[in-house]
């Protein structure tokens, strides 16, 4: 079963709007972490935002906030006044646990356009 | 700012060749991963160092696919003999560990004819 579901492959979103990327997960460790990752088309994977479980509030880091639904398991990435350089893919992944392989388990991702 | 350095960051070979990529992490990450990433998909991981120790490599493919972190800092991985399944972008990334954010270096994109 996949841990981590993209269900959107594109999305587009018009230049200065807000966007929501939807992510869904799948655990019973009751510890773990959740990250957003930014891949432009030249290949790096560019880190934006980190929720982790048993935090209270949802974080935020400038334009990025993750929308934290703990008992849904979603944990949905939105990008408010979108910009042209935001078009990219942007994968969803969590860790589990606390200790041993600190892997990260990665969505599909979603192919966001952001249009003039 | 400090990055993780990959190269090559292309490398174009034929089936049945032995490829290499290297790797050097920010310095003091501790952990180091090695990942591949096949066109459409998000990346999977193939090794996990911490310092020069494997932690994890279940999903490495032994009989072809070696790496190594001899002194801890920086790392090799290598194909041999490489496979038309093999094209594919291979990420390396660094951490200092637990829940801290990976950073990822630019990757070295593979295509093997």
């Amino acid at each position: 079963a996949q841990k981590i579901t993209q269900t959107q492959p594109g999305m587009f979103v018009q230049e200065k709007e807000a966007v929501t990327l939807d992510c869904t997960y799948d655990t019973s460790d009751p510890s773990y972490g959740l990250f957003w990752y930014k891949q432009p088309s030249s290949g790096e994977m560019i880190f934006l935002i980190y929720q982790g479980s048993y935090d209270q509030q949802n974080a935020t880091e400038g334009r990025y906030s993750l929308n934290f639904q703990k008992a849904r398991k979603s944990a949905n990435l939105v990008i408010s006044a979108s910009q042209l350089g935001d078009s990219a893919m942007y994968f969803c992944a969590m860790r589990e646990g606390q200790g041993g392989s600190e892997k990260l388990v990665f969505g599909k991702g979603t192919k966001l356009t952001v249009n003039p | 700012e400090a990055e993780v350095a990959q190269s090559p960051r292309y490398k174009i070979t034929e089936k049945s060749q032995a490829v290499a990529f290297w790797c050097d992490p920010i310095s003091g990450h501790a952990t180091l991963y090695w990942y591949r990433q096949i066109l459409g998909q998000g990346p999977e991981l193939l090794v996990q160092f911490q310092d020069e120790s494997v932690v994890d490599d279940s999903q490495l493919p032994k009989d072809r696919f070696s790496a190594e972190r001899l002194k801890g800092v920086d790392s090799t991985l290598k194909i041999q003999p490489a496979e038309l399944g093999d094209s594919a972008m291979y990420l390396c990334a660094s951490s200092l560990g637990g829940m801290s954010e990976q950073f990822f270096g630019p990757g070295t994109r593979l295509t093997v004819l």
